[in-house]
């Protein structure tokens, strides 16, 4: 029941940008954008989240339509490291909710 | 600041026989929410607890799993009478509370029934 839908893969070039679609049709104006990706079946890792403002941190940018029906992922420089599956969750503000994964985009840098 | 904290690692039992999972959160956090990845599959949300309190468990299976989070101590997910489809990775998350917060999560158990 996961409310986002994301191509289910995508690769890129090492030192390029990546860039991530997402979409959340049916976000409603109190729900969140959340990213996380999993490295091999590592934890999941929080990468960024936001409302409907664009966010930057030191791992990614989140760039969120203004009509909020989308958003994209940015990694400004991608590593081979960055290969991982990503998420985007659109996650309730109330009361903390759970986040529900869906299936995620699987991000491949190549050399 | 350490972060979420599970253990074991790994886990293996035997059919039948009960399985004790151990998560703690970040300092300062007093949320916990449990997931379950089986192999080549997604993350599923199984509970979410605040001290002391169940909050949200609609996605735990109805028998033989149970979870708490005491006052003191860690976050326990148990697994009573384990089955071979048990066998998973088992993750947890913590947040503060405050509305609009990040969780993060920890490592993981890997749990094998054999």
């Amino acid at each position: 029941d996961a409310k986002t839908t994301q191509p289910p893969s995508m690769d890129c070039a090492e030192g390029r940008a990546a860039n991530l679609p997402c979409n959340h049709s049916t976000i409603s104006g109190n729900e969140y954008v959340y990213w996380y990706r999993q490295i091999h079946s590592q934890g999941p890792q929080y990468i960024i989240h936001g409302l409907k403002n664009n966010e930057t941190n030191e791992m990614a940018s989140l760039i969120i339509t203004e009509d909020r029906k989308s958003s994209t992922l940015i990694l400004p420089h991608a590593t081979l490291r960055d290969t991982a599956v990503y998420y985007c969750i659109v996650r309730d503000t109330g009361a903390n909710s759970k986040l529900t994964f869906g299936k995620g985009i699987t991000l491949s840098v190549r050399p | 600041n350490a972060g979420v904290m599970q253990n074991p690692r790994h886990l293996v039992r035997r059919r039948g026989q009960e399985a004790r999972l151990r998560c703690s959160p970040m300092k300062g956090h007093s949320h916990v929410y449990w997931y379950r990845q089986l192999p080549e599959e997604g993350l599923k949300f199984m509970v979410y607890l605040q001290k002391e309190n169940i909050i949200d468990e609609s996605g735990m299976p109805k028998e033989r799993f149970s979870a708490e989070f005491p006052k003191e101590g860690p976050s326990i997910l148990r697994i009573q009478q384990v089955v071979r489809g048990d066998s998973a990775a088992y993750f947890c998350a913590s947040s503060s509370g405050h509305l609009n917060t990040e969780a993060f999560f920890g490592q993981g158990t890997r749990l094998t029934v054999v």
